[in-house]
């Protein structure tokens, strides 16, 4: 089965300042990828997925992930925080059966001003 | 929007009640899941659908019960809800058009007492 770690389960940042919320993944197959984000009392939102279109994958809201094979990575990044990033922030992975999707425990981005 | 609600929204009840949540969709995908989220484990799949009357269990499924009887509901019940079982549940559909990515309904506040 495939599984997610995601590194730091919080994580603080100036606005104006650099996003990166890590996410290492285990697949014995080509993995599907996604970052998902949740708002307060919400449901998830889709941020952006890798299906090995490209290792590159942009996202909505200016965020983009980069999928690394050799470190079996899949960090999330944004150049810029806005305060309206500030949000709950998850990367899932399934596998050959899309109906194993597993995710990770979840990274909550704090913006201050 | 993939057209998913959930009801009820918030839910109290106490230990041993029998508890229904209800997911809708109105937009006739063939795939539907049931999510638990709780702090620390990201969300955890429960049971899932893959078309009426067809119903495969997930990651927790001990203490739940699903069943779909039409295309567009996919109801989850808990025959008797223990303090373990107070969490948020969320509904989600794989989107037809895109086989390999879920969207999610805005989620069900269960407590028990």
């Amino acid at each position: 089965a495939q599984s997610v770690t995601q590194l730091g389960s919080h994580v603080s940042v100036s606005e104006g300042a650099l996003v990166l919320l890590r996410c290492n993944y285990s697949s014995s197959v080509p993995p599907y990828l996604f970052w998902y984000v949740q708002y307060p009392n919400q449901g998830l939102q889709l941020l952006l997925k890798y299906t090995s279109a490209a290792t590159l994958v942009k996202g909505i809201n200016g965020f983009e992930a980069e999928f690394k094979k050799s470190e079996t990575s899949f960090h999330l990044t944004k150049p810029s925080a806005h305060m309206r990033d500030a949000a709950e922030y998850f990367c899932a992975v399934s596998g050959d059966n899309n109906n194993d999707m597993r995710f990770g425990a979840g990274t909550r981005l704090t913006v201050k001003p | 929007d993939a057209g998913i609600t959930q009801s009820p929204r918030h839910k109290v009840t106490e230990t041993g009640t029998p508890v229904t949540l209800r997911c809708h969709q109105t937009e006739n995908h063939r795939y539907m899941y049931w999510y638990r989220q709780d702090p620390g484990h990201g969300l955890r799949l429960i049971h899932y659908s893959y078309g009426v009357k067809d119903t495969d269990k997930g990651e927790v499924s001990d203490g739940y019960s699903v069943s779909r009887s039409k295309t567009e509901d996919f109801l989850l019940t808990l025959e008797s809800a223990t303090s373990s079982q107070t969490s948020v549940y969320f509904c989600a559909i794989m989107s037809s058009g895109s086989t390999d990515t879920q969207y999610f309904g805005p989620g069900t506040r269960l407590t028990v007492l």
